[in-house]
């Protein structure tokens, strides 16, 4: 089926360093996703993403975070500056459009924030 | 509020056997329902979805879910297992907007 890739597979930053995670959608895809999955909880969404904009975001998307796909290129997940909370698993996910769509994971990126 | 409650955190079934995987989930209207697979170190994988019609609702590899308004459920079984069936099973629930809510997921473990 339809792959999402997700770069880099893990990183490992210290506190208060900006950490860039990148996700490569389904190539016809226009909806984007960022879940977030700390050890030994549930998987959470983020924030979702059209046309450029952020549609809707969860309380989990702190000011910190920012989200952006510059000219269909990755769409990417800035954390700055980052915290020792931010450390979890962070799957990007994609959909073709909205109504229950099948939304596309990738592997998820791990982060650990020393 | 919505949400997902997989009761199960791990199930152990034998090879061959059938199994079921609990699934309740809250929501005022009905939703979009699904069951996604992980494998170690990959990304979700869709299972099957459901919506609406019928409740009974077919799967990659033999899985099935059914859907009951009246229990909120949305278990998802499959009549033999393989070994190759163990994995983490997610059950989740999505509104039109696309914002899905999972469960905590199911460990499977299928012993030869």
């Amino acid at each position: 089926g339809p792959k999402v890739l997700q770069i880099p597979s893990h990183q490992i930053i210290d506190m208060g360093q900006m950490v860039t995670l990148n996700c490569d959608p389904v190539s016809n895809h226009l909806y984007f996703y960022w879940y977030k999955q700390i050890l030994g909880q549930q998987m959470e969404f983020l924030v979702n993403f059209y046309n450029g904009k952020v549609m809707e975001k969860s309380k989990l998307f702190k000011d910190q975070f920012s989200v952006e796909r510059p000219d269909g290129s990755y769409f990417t997940l800035k954390i700055q500056p980052t915290a020792l909370e931010d450390s979890a698993v962070y799957f990007c996910a994609s959909s073709l459009a909205l109504g229950g769509d099948t939304q596309y994971f990738g592997p998820g990126t791990r982060l650990l924030v020393l | 509020a919505q949400s997902v409650t997989q009761p199960d955190a791990r199930v152990t079934v034998s090879e061959g056997a059938s199994l079921q995987l609990r699934c309740k989930y809250s929501y005022s209207a009905t939703p979009y329902l699904f069951w996604y697979v992980q494998y170690p170190r990959q990304g979700l994988q869709l299972l099957l979805k459901y919506y609406s019609g019928d409740p009974v609702v077919q799967g990659v590899n033999s899985f099935e879910a059914e859907f009951s308004k009246s229990n909120s459920s949305f278990h998802l079984q499959k009549a033999s297992v393989h070994w190759s069936d163990s994995a983490v099973y997610f059950c989740a629930l999505s509104m039109r907007n696309n914002r899905i809510f999972f469960g905590d997921g199911t460990q499977l473990v299928v012993k030869p």
